[in-house]
């Protein structure tokens, strides 16, 4: 059974970075599989952030790529995200999870609450 | 890339159907046949409920079903019970390896 858990500060200030890890187990990120981060704005719907394969391969929301950096360290089994200059439209819970070819979403970590705030 | 439209709630009562829409464009829901449902309980992580349209992963009540017309896609579930109240959300391939999500339908079951 694969495990996800992702970490990092809860609190961000505004322009400055947000930075997460996922930390994966009971599997090997080196599957065939890809590695994604979606957030969820308090009230709002989930939205697709970006994903990458364990080849370091990536691909982001376009509406969020010239912020949005993703990173794989295979030796850790994790993989993780930064966000550069973050404002309060980025305030969410941030879940990481794997994704399959046909695109399901199958495993999924906790969520994290990351503020953005002075 | 726009957000997939969906009701923001809708409600039934035990025993009976719902159906939930997720409406694209023909560059995402339209051109693929690679739509997933989530149902998430308030404070939970997604669940996924149905893959590439109408499948069902195992342990998944078969009184969840998926469909897909042009650029809509919808989740039905039958035979309404107390613990299907959760809030519920579509995805969908969009093209150039990106992916995009409804903004989630919150099913009251009264």
């Amino acid at each position: 059974q694969v495990q996800l858990q992702e970490s990092g500060p809860g609190l961000v200030k505004p322009s400055g970075t947000l930075s997460l890890t996922c930390a994966v187990s009971g599997g090997s990120i080196s599957s065939t599989s890809w590695w994604i981060w979606v957030r969820q704005s308090p009230g709002k719907g989930l939205e697709w952030i970006g994903e990458i394969y364990h080849s370091g391969s990536t691909n982001y929301n376009p509406s969020l790529k010239s912020r949005v950096t993703m990173s794989v360290d295979k030796s850790m089994n994790h993989f993780s995200l930064r966000l550069s200059s973050v404002t309060a439209a980025d305030t969410a819970v941030y879940y990481c999870a794997r994704r399959s070819a046909a695109g399901t979403i199958d495993y999924w970590g906790q969520g994290t609450l990351v503020t953005v705030s002075p | 890339q726009s957000a997939l439209t969906q009701p923001a709630s809708v409600s039934g009562s035990p025993g009976q159907s719902i159906t939930i829409s997720c409406t694209g464009t023909s560059s995402d829901v339209g051109s693929y046949n690679l739509v997933s449902w989530y149902q998430q309980h308030p404070g939970k992580a997604p669940k996924l409920m149905i893959y590439e349209g109408s499948k069902r992963p195992s342990g998944v009540s078969n009184r969840f079903s998926g469909s897909k017309s042009a650029n809509t896609a919808s989740l039905t579930i039958s035979g309404l019970q107390a613990e299907d109240e959760a809030d519920y959300s579509c995805c969908s391939y969009a093209g150039s390896s990106t992916w995009v999500f409804g903004g989630g339908t919150k099913l009251t079951v009264l």
